[in-house]
């Protein structure tokens, strides 16, 4: 089973808009944490957003925040006011941790965000 | 401060030869992690280092190795180059493991 789902393999917005991507996530791991990217086409991850498992608040950084609703195992990026530079792959990732103090980072297939002028 | 740099950016090689693809940390960071980038896997763990030692390894053959000097540089190796390792590898650095990982604008290596 997968343990990162982004249902949306593309999803178009207009410029000055909010849009929601999706993402949920499978982990029996108590401490996990969710983490959201942005990948250009020049191939660099640029690190959005991050939520911790028991952080109980909703992440915000500027213009993106995080839907994060745990019992449902959703964690959802919200970009309000959609720019033209937001057009990018978009990654949702789970770290989890494995023992011994080793960490692994799972990442969804992404969602190809296009935003319209 | 500086960010994570990978080099090289870009690597043509062909079938059978090996490759050697180099990862630089942000400054104080100690922990390096790697990852395969392709258009029909995704992205995909290949290993984690921390404090010169290989902590974790993803679902790859043997023919991936690396390794993390002292000064936390780490270096990634694959031996018997084949079609499918064309890909994106990207790195990540964090200052402890699990936690602030940023990641390098990746090598991209192609296979002929």
């Amino acid at each position: 089973a997968q343990k990162i789902t982004q249902t949306q393999p593309g999803m178009f917005v207009q410029e000055k808009e909010a849009v929601t991507l999706d993402c949920t996530y499978d982990t029996s791991d108590p401490s996990y944490g969710l983490f959201w990217y942005k990948q250009p086409s020049s191939g660099e991850m640029i690190f959005l957003i991050y939520q911790g498992s028991y952080d109980q608040q909703n992440a915000t950084e500027g213009r993106y925040s995080l839907n994060f609703q745990k019992a449902r195992k959703s964690a959802n990026l919200v970009i309000s006011a959609s720019q033209l530079g937001d057009s990018a792959m978009y990654f949702c990732a789970m770290r989890e941790g494995l023992g011994a103090g080793s960490y692994q980072l799972t990442f969804g297939k992404g969602t190809k965000l296009s935003v319209i002028p | 401060k500086a960010g994570v740099t990978q080099t090289p950016r870009y690597l043509i090689k062909t079938r059978g030869q090996q490759v050697t693809l180099s990862c630089s940390p942000i400054s104080g960071h100690r922990s390096v992690s790697w990852y395969q980038q392709t258009p029909g896997q995704g992205l995909q763990f290949l290993f984690e280092y921390f404090s010169e030692t290989q902590r974790n390894k993803g679902n790859f053959p043997g023919r991936f190795s690396g390794r993390q000097f002292s000064n936390s540089r780490s270096e990634m190796n694959v031996s018997t180059l084949e079609l499918g390792d064309s890909a994106l590898y990207l790195c990540a650095s964090s200052p402890r493991q699990g936690d602030g990982y940023t990641f390098g604008s990746g090598t991209r290596l192609t296979v002929v």
